[in-house]
Protein backbone atom coordinates (compact mmCIF):
# COMPACT_ATOMS: atom_id res chain seq x y z
CA UNK A 1 0.00 0.00 0.00
CA UNK A 2 2.86 2.26 -0.44
CA UNK A 3 2.17 5.47 -2.24
CA UNK A 4 4.77 8.28 -1.77
CA UNK A 5 8.43 6.36 -1.34
CA UNK A 6 11.09 8.60 -0.23
CA UNK A 7 15.02 6.41 -1.16
CA UNK A 8 16.48 7.14 2.28
CA UNK A 9 14.97 7.14 6.07
CA UNK A 10 18.25 8.11 7.16
CA UNK A 11 21.42 9.91 5.95
CA UNK A 12 24.91 11.69 7.05
CA UNK A 13 26.40 13.79 4.73
CA UNK A 14 29.48 16.13 5.06
CA UNK A 15 29.52 19.79 4.56
CA UNK A 16 29.89 21.08 1.41
CA UNK A 17 28.34 17.73 -0.38
CA UNK A 18 26.12 17.75 -3.09
CA UNK A 19 23.05 15.42 -1.97
CA UNK A 20 20.34 14.27 -3.64
CA UNK A 21 16.96 13.08 -1.98
CA UNK A 22 14.63 11.14 -3.98
CA UNK A 23 10.62 10.71 -3.93
CA UNK A 24 8.76 8.32 -5.82
CA UNK A 25 4.48 8.50 -5.75
CA UNK A 26 2.58 5.77 -7.83
CA UNK A 27 -0.58 7.59 -7.44
CA UNK A 28 -0.10 9.52 -10.94
CA UNK A 29 -0.57 12.63 -8.94
CA UNK A 30 0.12 15.85 -10.68
CA UNK A 31 1.65 17.80 -8.19
CA UNK A 32 4.73 17.10 -5.56
CA UNK A 33 6.19 18.88 -2.88
CA UNK A 34 9.14 19.28 -0.88
CA UNK A 35 9.02 20.08 3.01
CA UNK A 36 11.63 20.29 5.64
CA UNK A 37 10.28 19.52 9.20
CA UNK A 38 12.53 21.21 12.30
CA UNK A 39 11.26 21.09 15.69
CA UNK A 40 8.94 23.77 16.98
CA UNK A 41 8.71 25.24 12.85
CA UNK A 42 6.06 22.99 11.42
CA UNK A 43 6.42 21.84 7.88
CA UNK A 44 7.97 24.81 5.52
CA UNK A 45 7.85 24.18 1.92
CA UNK A 46 11.01 24.18 -0.02
CA UNK A 47 9.54 23.33 -3.63
CA UNK A 48 6.63 22.42 -5.47
CA UNK A 49 6.27 20.99 -8.81
CA UNK A 50 2.59 20.66 -10.97
CA UNK A 51 3.88 18.96 -13.80
CA UNK A 52 7.03 17.68 -15.20
CA UNK A 53 9.78 19.65 -15.65
CA UNK A 54 8.00 22.28 -13.98
CA UNK A 55 8.95 24.00 -10.27
CA UNK A 56 7.74 26.77 -7.72
CA UNK A 57 9.88 28.37 -5.34
CA UNK A 58 8.40 27.76 -1.79
CA UNK A 59 9.20 29.73 1.41
CA UNK A 60 12.97 28.60 2.00
CA UNK A 61 13.53 27.72 -1.28
CA UNK A 62 17.39 28.74 -0.72
CA UNK A 63 20.27 26.50 -0.58
CA UNK A 64 18.41 23.76 -2.74
CA UNK A 65 17.02 22.91 -5.94
CA UNK A 66 15.21 20.48 -7.52
CA UNK A 67 14.03 18.36 -10.41
CA UNK A 68 10.93 16.71 -11.76
CA UNK A 69 12.23 14.41 -15.13
CA UNK A 70 9.06 12.21 -14.94
CA UNK A 71 6.00 12.83 -13.60
CA UNK A 72 6.10 10.42 -10.36
CA UNK A 73 9.75 11.62 -9.73
CA UNK A 74 10.63 14.56 -7.57
CA UNK A 75 13.93 14.94 -6.64
CA UNK A 76 15.42 17.61 -3.97
CA UNK A 77 19.29 18.48 -4.19
CA UNK A 78 20.96 20.54 -1.77
CA UNK A 79 24.01 21.92 -3.87
CA UNK A 80 26.56 21.94 -1.02
CA UNK A 81 25.08 20.78 1.90
CA UNK A 82 25.58 22.60 5.41
CA UNK A 83 24.92 22.08 8.65
CA UNK A 84 21.60 24.07 9.17
CA UNK A 85 20.12 22.34 6.65
CA UNK A 86 19.89 19.31 9.01
CA UNK A 87 16.61 18.27 9.02
CA UNK A 88 13.73 15.68 8.52
CA UNK A 89 13.03 16.24 4.94
CA UNK A 90 9.16 15.25 3.72
CA UNK A 91 7.67 14.53 0.10
CA UNK A 92 4.21 14.75 -0.81
CA UNK A 93 1.79 14.49 -3.63
CA UNK A 94 -1.53 15.64 -4.50
CA UNK A 95 -4.11 15.34 -7.10
CA UNK A 96 -4.50 18.44 -9.66
CA UNK A 97 -7.33 20.58 -10.08
CA UNK A 98 -9.68 21.82 -7.54
CA UNK A 99 -10.65 20.15 -4.87
CA UNK A 100 -7.46 18.37 -5.45
CA UNK A 101 -5.35 18.97 -2.37
CA UNK A 102 -8.19 19.03 0.37
CA UNK A 103 -10.73 16.32 -1.27
CA UNK A 104 -7.69 14.06 -1.06
CA UNK A 105 -5.42 15.97 0.80
CA UNK A 106 -1.68 15.43 0.66
CA UNK A 107 -0.38 11.96 0.68
CA UNK A 108 3.31 12.03 2.62
CA UNK A 109 5.92 10.34 2.73
CA UNK A 110 7.99 8.67 5.65
CA UNK A 111 10.37 11.20 5.57
CA UNK A 112 14.55 11.42 5.05
CA UNK A 113 16.16 12.95 8.38
CA UNK A 114 19.29 13.90 6.99
CA UNK A 115 22.50 14.89 9.30
CA UNK A 116 24.93 17.59 7.98
CA UNK A 117 28.26 17.32 9.75
CA UNK B 1 -2.01 33.29 3.38
CA UNK B 2 -3.75 32.28 6.33
CA UNK B 3 -1.50 32.20 9.18
CA UNK B 4 -2.80 29.57 11.89
CA UNK B 5 -2.61 29.28 15.84
CA UNK B 6 -3.26 26.31 17.54
CA UNK B 7 -2.37 25.32 21.05
CA UNK B 8 1.63 23.54 21.18
CA UNK B 9 0.15 21.02 23.23
CA UNK B 10 -2.43 18.76 24.86
CA UNK B 11 -3.10 16.20 27.59
CA UNK B 12 -6.59 13.97 27.99
CA UNK B 13 -7.12 10.37 29.20
CA UNK B 14 -8.45 7.15 27.52
CA UNK B 15 -12.35 7.49 26.09
CA UNK B 16 -12.40 11.04 27.05
CA UNK B 17 -13.15 13.67 23.90
CA UNK B 18 -10.95 15.58 22.49
CA UNK B 19 -11.51 19.24 20.93
CA UNK B 20 -8.28 20.94 19.31
CA UNK B 21 -9.33 24.61 17.93
CA UNK B 22 -7.03 26.49 15.74
CA UNK B 23 -7.35 29.90 14.88
CA UNK B 24 -6.84 31.35 11.17
CA UNK B 25 -8.69 34.98 11.33
CA UNK B 26 -7.47 35.92 7.77
CA UNK B 27 -9.12 32.85 6.09
CA UNK B 28 -10.09 33.85 2.31
CA UNK B 29 -13.69 33.25 0.89
CA UNK B 30 -11.87 30.38 -0.94
CA UNK B 31 -9.79 28.90 1.47
CA UNK B 32 -10.47 25.33 2.61
CA UNK B 33 -9.71 23.58 6.12
CA UNK B 34 -7.88 20.45 6.10
CA UNK B 35 -6.46 18.59 9.63
CA UNK B 36 -3.67 16.29 9.94
CA UNK B 37 -2.44 13.83 11.83
CA UNK B 38 1.49 13.14 12.51
CA UNK B 39 3.01 10.06 14.49
CA UNK B 40 6.75 10.21 15.36
CA UNK B 41 8.86 8.74 12.66
CA UNK B 42 6.15 9.20 9.89
CA UNK B 43 4.94 11.65 7.40
CA UNK B 44 1.49 13.49 8.28
CA UNK B 45 -1.28 12.02 7.09
CA UNK B 46 -4.91 13.36 6.18
CA UNK B 47 -7.56 13.61 8.40
CA UNK B 48 -10.81 15.80 7.57
CA UNK B 49 -11.54 18.59 5.55
CA UNK B 50 -14.17 21.07 5.49
CA UNK B 51 -15.28 24.32 4.19
CA UNK B 52 -18.13 25.56 6.31
CA UNK B 53 -20.65 24.24 9.49
CA UNK B 54 -20.05 20.63 10.28
CA UNK B 55 -18.16 17.55 8.43
CA UNK B 56 -17.58 14.13 10.19
CA UNK B 57 -15.94 11.00 9.07
CA UNK B 58 -14.98 7.47 10.48
CA UNK B 59 -12.33 9.57 12.29
CA UNK B 60 -13.20 12.82 13.50
CA UNK B 61 -15.46 15.46 13.26
CA UNK B 62 -14.67 19.14 12.08
CA UNK B 63 -16.14 22.13 13.19
CA UNK B 64 -16.67 25.39 11.42
CA UNK B 65 -18.58 28.63 12.92
CA UNK B 66 -19.80 30.82 10.40
CA UNK B 67 -17.50 33.28 10.37
CA UNK B 68 -14.82 30.75 9.71
CA UNK B 69 -12.13 32.09 11.77
CA UNK B 70 -11.61 29.25 13.73
CA UNK B 71 -12.16 25.49 13.38
CA UNK B 72 -11.96 22.78 15.79
CA UNK B 73 -11.07 19.25 15.40
CA UNK B 74 -13.12 16.76 17.69
CA UNK B 75 -11.55 13.06 18.42
CA UNK B 76 -14.29 11.17 19.88
CA UNK B 77 -13.25 8.73 22.70
CA UNK B 78 -9.26 8.57 22.33
CA UNK B 79 -6.82 5.77 22.62
CA UNK B 80 -3.81 5.76 23.82
CA UNK B 81 -2.99 5.67 19.85
CA UNK B 82 -4.06 8.67 19.19
CA UNK B 83 -1.21 10.35 20.69
CA UNK B 84 0.58 12.20 17.96
CA UNK B 85 0.74 15.81 16.80
CA UNK B 86 -2.38 17.55 14.96
CA UNK B 87 -1.79 20.18 12.34
CA UNK B 88 -4.35 22.42 10.69
CA UNK B 89 -3.79 23.77 7.49
CA UNK B 90 -5.85 26.17 5.28
CA UNK B 91 -5.51 27.48 1.65
CA UNK B 92 -7.25 27.94 -1.09
CA UNK B 93 -9.33 25.31 -3.20
CA UNK B 94 -7.53 26.16 -6.26
CA UNK B 95 -4.07 24.12 -6.39
CA UNK B 96 -3.24 24.07 -2.53
CA UNK B 97 0.42 25.30 -3.90
CA UNK B 98 0.43 27.65 -0.74
CA UNK B 99 -0.31 26.58 2.16
CA UNK B 100 0.65 26.63 5.40
CA UNK B 101 1.47 24.41 8.28
CA UNK B 102 1.73 25.78 12.22
CA UNK B 103 3.58 23.93 14.72
CA UNK B 104 0.73 21.65 15.19
CA UNK B 105 -0.74 20.64 18.75
CA UNK B 106 0.97 17.52 20.45
CA UNK B 107 -1.56 14.90 22.13
CA UNK B 108 -0.93 12.94 24.61
CA UNK B 109 -3.26 10.54 25.41
CA UNK B 110 -2.92 9.26 29.49
CA UNK B 111 -4.34 5.76 30.35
Amino acid sequence: DVKVTQSSRYLVKRTGEKVFLECVQDMDHENMFWYRQDPGLGLRLIYFSYDVKMKEKGDIPEGYSVSREKKERFSLILESASTNQTSMYLCASTPAGTGGWYDYGYTFGSGTRLTVV
Amino acid sequence: LAKTTQPISMDSYEGQEVNITCSHNNIATNDYITWYQQFPSQGPRFIIQGYKTKVTNEVASLFIPADRKSSTLSLPRVSLSDTAVYYCLVGEGTGGFKTIFGAGTRLFVKA
